[in-house]
């Protein structure tokens, strides 16, 4: 099983500023067909997990251009460029390239 | 618009069988992998499993944890997929969420979820 581990695993930030996380796999998570199986969700509070990154680092349809992801091998980082109110809530990392599909813990990002 | 609605969940005691239903509208349902997803009260995500798209032979995965207890199956005809929850612990105590991945070909990226339904295990 791949392990994925967050960090840091809680984040207050305050708005206007970036904001940054980190997730690491036991594996390397790039696919034969070159992608990344890397994607992450936002869960804000009371509501189901959207989509903002996909195969590592494709914005989701919808997903302003101040969250980007990169990354590459194990190493991967969620990047909110000018953090909003909006921005609150878990984010969690997850591999789909093999299975079981797993999640990192989640980092919660709160409002200073 | 893509819409996916759990429905099923319900209080059973430990030993009990439940069905989730999760209702598809708003693309064609047959041609897409469906995954099922699960949340313990404060807890993080967890996947449970996925059914392929008939073009991918239709078969499913599990997690470890549900493996042998759980089954995934859809009806393509009804634009409907199952999770039946067979042996239930209290530990499977969740909201359990059903969801499409934004490509028929690659089955992760869960582009849209549903609401989640309650599923509670309890005497």
């Amino acid at each position: 099983e791949i392990v994925m581990t967050q960090s840091p695993l809680s984040l207050p930030v305050t708005p206007g500023e970036p904001a940054s996380i980190s997730c690491r796999s036991s594996q390397g998570l790039l696919n034969t067909n070159g992608y990344y199986y890397l994607d992450w969700y936002l869960q804000k509070p009371g509501q189901s997990p959207q989509l903002l990154i996909y195969l590592g680092s494709h914005r989701a349809s919808g997903v302003p251009d101040r969250i980007s992801g990169s990354g590459s091998g194990t190493d991967f980082t969620l990047k909110i460029s000018r953090v909003e109110a909006e921005d609150v809530g878990i984010y969690y990392c997850m591999q789909t390239l093999q299975i079981p599909w797993t999640f990192g813990q989640g980092t919660k990002v709160e409002i200073k | 618009e893509v819409q996916l609605v759990e429905s099923g969940g319900d209080l059973v005691n430990p030993g009990r069988s439940l069905r989730l239903s999760c209702t598809a509208s708003g693309f064609t349902f047959g041609d897409w992998a469906i995954s099922w997803f699960r949340q313990a009260p404060g807890k993080g995500l967890e996947w449970v499993g996925f059914v392929r798209s008939r073009a991918y032979g239709g078969t499913t995965e599990y997690g470890a944890s549900v493996k042998g207890r759980f089954t995934i199956s859809r009806d393509d005809s009804k634009s409907i997929a199952y999770l039946q929850l067979n042996s239930l612990k209290a530990e499977d105590t969740a909201i359990y969420y059903c969801c499409k991945p934004r490509d028929t070909a690659i089955w992760g990226s869960l582009h849209h979820w549903g609401q989640g339904t309650l599923v509670t295990v309890s005497s």
